[in-house]
């Protein structure tokens, strides 16, 4: 099946800076690459998704980007905010299941 | 139903005994997933079911977990004869299959178990 690894496991930002996870895969038959957010105690909830058709995609101050060249993914979040510490999953598929990746703790410092 | 439904929400047992966990997916999600999480830790694929199609249980970590879905909707996960490291939090998702809707899961609000 599908790998996906995720970096960093943990990262700490100042509020209003950015912040980046990476994820790679390793089934290049892989098209679809969502971010799920989890905050403490919740369940995991989608926030962006990138299909392979596409390089970037941008939802307010969420932006996804797609390299299927180097299987590799990056989330970027822009303008921090302490509401947006939490865990966040990347995951990829190919035809129908759903890897994820070990996930990411972000801490936003206010 | 409006959201994934998972019953129970806790659940406690001892050592040795079976437990079963309940997921009622979204009405007409025609995908359903079970992921175990353990305290801290990342989302662990076990099963999928996609429509009558054989399931994908190349997750499951052993042969005491199995499970089931009956009619394309209920699933049943079960664990026989739990050992303390089953200890966890066992999440149902469901998604639509094609279209731009395919692969977005929604997460059920997961059973957390304790083998004491």
């Amino acid at each position: 099946g599908e790998n996906v690894e995720q970096h960093p496991s943990t990262l700490s930002v100042q509020e209003g800076d950015s912040a980046v996870i990476k994820c790679t895969y390793s089934d290049s038959a892989s098209n679809y690459f969502p971010w799920y957010k989890q905050e403490l105690g919740k369940r995991p909830q989608l926030i962006i998704d990138i299909r392979s058709n596409v390089g970037e995609k941008k939802d307010q101050r969420i932006a996804v980007t797609l390299n299927k060249t180097a299987k590799h993914f990056s989330l970027h979040i822009t303008e921090t905010q302490p509401e947006d510490s939490a865990v966040y999953f990347c995951a990829a598929s190919g035809a129908n299941n759903l890897f994820f990746g070990t996930g990411t703790r972000l801490t936003v410092i206010p | 139903g409006a959201g994934v439904s998972q019953s129970p929400s806790n659940k406690v047992t001892e050592k040795g005994k079976d437990v079963e966990l309940r997921c009622d997916p979204i009405s007409g999600h025609t995908a359903l997933y079970w992921y175990r999480q353990s305290l801290g830790q990342g989302l662990e694929f076990l099963i999928y079911f996609q429509g009558n199609s054989a399931p994908d249980k190349s997750g499951l970590p052993s042969d005491r977990f199995s499970a089931e879905r009956t009619g394309g909707s209920v699933s049943t996960l079960t664990i026989q004869r739990t050992q303390q490291e089953d200890s966890a939090v066992y999440l149902c998702a469901s998604s639509w299959r094609g279209g731009s809707g395919a692969n977005v899961l929604t997460f059920g609000a997961g059973s957390r178990l304790t083998v004491l």
